[in-house]
Formats: structure tokens, sequence, C-alpha cells
């Protein structure tokens, strides 16, 4: 079993349609969680940062972590076509980063 | 701020020849790099980590004599990509972090290597 699983998709919406992405973990040592989106040909940005169960906002981007459930979650209200791009979830154990396999995400005009 | 550079952004060379890339922290101390290797709609794959100062760690797999990591100083760090072979095509991409437990990393921009 991977330490962290990420449903590669495709995943395809319409514009302004409410954004789900989510991954799962097995290893609870994790402690910091990120997410990161990666346009076509370019490096990971980072979008969300968080270290503590609940959500986040900020903008457009919801990033949720349930640690007892070992599940987060990235939710993108109001999608726009520039939010299509592969979304990657991180964890972090120590010094050590773990890497979902990411989500393609194409938002349709 | 956390911003993280690579030069060059793409290059082609010839079979055999060696490859530099370069990767600066721009507006942060890095005391830990990471290369990485991506393929084509495939996820990241990560090469090594180095920590300034000192001899990197390779992941299993990842031939260190072929790969060449340099973290001479706490903005830049080079892989080498030495007598390169047209296998060894690929988006390489650097990131960065200051080594703190509650850090993560920053990514550069990926460099795109074509070997002829």
């Amino acid at each position: 079993q991977k330490e962290v699983e990420q449903d590669p998709g495709p995943l395809s919406v319409p514009e302004g349609a409410i954004v789900s992405l989510n991954c799962t973990y097995s290893n609870s040592a994790f402690q910091y969680f990120m997410w990161y989106r990666q346009y076509s040909r370019k490096g990971p940005e980072l979008l969300m940062y968080t270290y503590s169960s609940g959500n986040k906002e900020d903008g457009r981007f919801t990033a949720q972590v349930d640690k007892s459930s070992k599940y987060i979650s990235l939710f993108i209200r109001d999608s726009q076509p520039s939010d299509s791009a592969t979304y990657l979830c991180a964890m972090k154990a120590g010094n050590q980063f773990y890497f979902g396999t990411g989500t393609s995400l194409t938002v349709i005009p | 701020g956390a911003v993280v550079s690579q030069h060059p952004s793409w290059v082609i060379c010839k079979s055999g020849t060696s490859v530099k890339i370069e990767c600066r922290s721009l507006d942060f101390q890095a005391t830990t790099m990471f290369w990485y290797r991506q393929f084509p709609k495939q996820s990241l794959m990560l090469m090594a980590t180095s920590n300034e100062g000192s001899k990197a760690t390779y992941e299993q797999g990842v031939e260190k004599d072929k790969f060449l990591i340099n973290h001479a100083s706490l903005t830049l760090s080079t892989l080498t990509v030495t007598s390169a072979h047209p296998e060894d095509s690929s988006f390489y991409i650097c990131s960065a972090g200051t080594g703190a437990v509650t850090d993560t990393q920053y990514f550069g921009p990926g460099t795109r290597l074509t070997v002829l």
C-alpha cells in the first residue's frame, strides 16, 4: 500500500462548478499537508499548506484535513478554465515528504 | 517570497555530452534541496536530496555517478547529467526548503532536457 493515495482522474467539470480533490494516507505520523498545482511543462506551485485538522481557506480554495480519517481534500469554488492543471497532494513527517500521483483537472468553458 | 529559479529552462544536447542544471533559491536560504525527474503525464520521481555542505542522498536506482549533485551554498544546487544519452531526456525539477520541520518545499520551474 502506498503512503499516499490519490485518484489520478482525469476529472472534467464545467466552468463554475465546485471541484473536490482528495487524498488518503496511511501514516499517522504525517503532520503537515500540502496541495500543489502543476501546469503542463511547469514546476509545481504551492497552493495550500496546513498542519492541523480542520479547514483553511484562501480565496476560492479550501483545504480540509481530517486526521482521524487520514483524509485530506482541496475544494475549488467557482472553477475557472485557468484552474485546469494537475493537483498534487503532499504530506510530511519529520523531514520526509510524500507526494500523491496527482489528479488531472480540466475545467470546460 | 520563496522563489526558486532554474537555469536553463530547456536544453538540447548531443549524446555523450554533459549538461549542468542550476537551481537557486532567490529569497531564502535553502538548507535542503531536492531533485526530481518527471516523465510526461507521470508523477514526480525523487532522484536525490541534498543538504548544504554535505553529499547528496540518492534514491534507490538513481546512479550517483551519472547524476552529480552539488549543493555548495545555501542558495545554489547543481545537477550535472554526465555522458547524457537519449533515455536521460526528461523534465528535471528542483525544489528547496529551509530544512525546518515546519517548512515545505518550493519548486523551481523545471528544465526540459532533450538528448539527441
